[in-house]
Formats: C-alpha cells, structure tokens, sequence
C-alpha cells in the first residue's frame, strides 16, 4: 500500500469558483477524516467517515463545504463559492476501527489551496 | 472538550544540542498521544505515540512518556541534527471514540549547523 494519497496538491483558484480535493485512503482503512491547517496552527477537524456514513461535522464546516465518500472508498470535498479565508492546507487521514478500538491516523500529503 | 497545549513560539538550537518540546493536554476518558512531524511542503507524519500512562513513545532518537499525572507529553531528543528542522505538532484522540485528532499549535524547531 501507498499510503494515503491527495490530488491535486495544490490549488489556486479565483474567488467565487468552486474546487473539489480527492483522498484516497489506505485500502483496509474504515475510517476517513479531513483536517483543514491554516498558516502557523496546528490541524482542525472538519468531518469524518466511517465507511461511506458521515458519522461528525465540525461547526467550522459551513454549508458551502460538502464532502462524500460514496462507496465507502476515496472522499470528495468539495467548497462551493469559494473565499479567501478558505486559502488553507486540506489535509486527509485514514484508520482502522475493529470493535471499538482505532489504529493511529495515517495523513496524506495535503492539498495547498489559494484563493486569490 | 479534549485539548492540547504547546509551548509558545519557534526554537531554534545548535546541532547536537538537547531537545525538550513541552506538551501539556486536557481529556476526557483515556487518550492516546501522539507527536507529529511536518516538514515544510509536506503533511503530517507520525513520530511516536503512547497509548496509556508511562508507556513511553520512542523514534529516530526522539522519545516521549505519558505521564498522567501532570496531563504531559513532552517530547525530548538527546542530540539533534540539521535534518530534525521541522514543525512538531502534539496531538491527542480517543481510541475508543470517534478517534479525531486534537492538535497543539506546532512549534517550528530549526537546527543550525
């Protein structure tokens, strides 16, 4: 396995379009999560799969932010209408919940976007 | 909620010097601890972890013990090197719940030759 993989790594895009990142976790991997890390802070939680459920949205998450993982597989997220205050780096992670217990998170590489 | 305090501001240190990075956190139930690693450009990756009290992380010289008591997980290398310049992030989730991530604000370590 590769590991978690991100397309595209980096985004620019004008003000008011909208962009969609693609994650693809590790194969074996049940549970997906989307981080969003701004200049100088640490990781903020966004959302979370289990599978293909979407089980946890943070407040930080406006609706103009809408993430799926259909089959249970690769994630979508998709900002519609973008603005500069969404300039960030979108970060994906991967585990392993087996009753009730998780492996650690495994991170992919990121996805940079700028909004200009 | 759960949370994850950092020591303010970059550090900057000789190669070969010791390294001590505080982390003090705030939970409920039983975390797991974890410390990250971002090289500039790059995401996150996992340098070590402990999963209940007194287990101590170990990894590429650096190592880390889960004390309880003082709700503390500093991170510590005995001699670092240029390739050690990075950002270090603490972080802490439940193994049993939902398992997300609470990170600290990351401090920027830089080692000059």
């Amino acid at each position: 396995d590769t590991g978690v993989s991100q397309d595209p790594r980096h985004k620019i895009t004008k003000r008011g379009q909208n962009v969609t990142f693609r994650c693809d976790p590790i194969s074996e991997h049940n549970r997906l999560y989307w981080y969003r890390q701004t200049l100088g802070q640490g990781p903020e939680f966004l959302t979370y799969f289990q599978n293909e459920a979407q089980l946890e949205k943070s407040r930080l998450l406006s609706d103009r932010f809408s993430a799926e993982r259909p089959k249970g597989s690769f994630s979508t997220l998709e900002i519609q209408r973008t603005e500069q205050g969404d300039s960030a780096m979108y970060l994906c992670a991967s585990s392993l919940e087996t009753g009730g217990l998780n492996t650690e998170a495994f991170f992919g590489q990121g996805t940079r976007l700028t909004v200009v | 909620g759960n949370s994850v305090t950092q020591m303010e501001g970059p550090v900057t240190l000789s190669e070969e010097a010791f390294l001590t990075i505080n982390c003090t956190y705030t939970a409920t139930g039983y975390p797991s601890l974890f410390w990250y690693v971002q090289y500039p450009g790059e995401g996150l990756q996992l340098l070590l972890k402990a999963t209940k009290a007194d287990d101590k992380g170990s990894n590429k010289g650096f190592e880390a013990t889960y004390r309880k008591e003082t709700t503390s997980f500093h991170l510590e290398k005995g001699s670092v090197q240029v390739s050690d310049s990075a950002v270090y992030f603490c972080a802490l989730s439940d193994r049993y719940g939902n398992n997300r991530l609470a990170f600290g604000k990351g401090n920027q370590v830089v080692v000059i030759p």
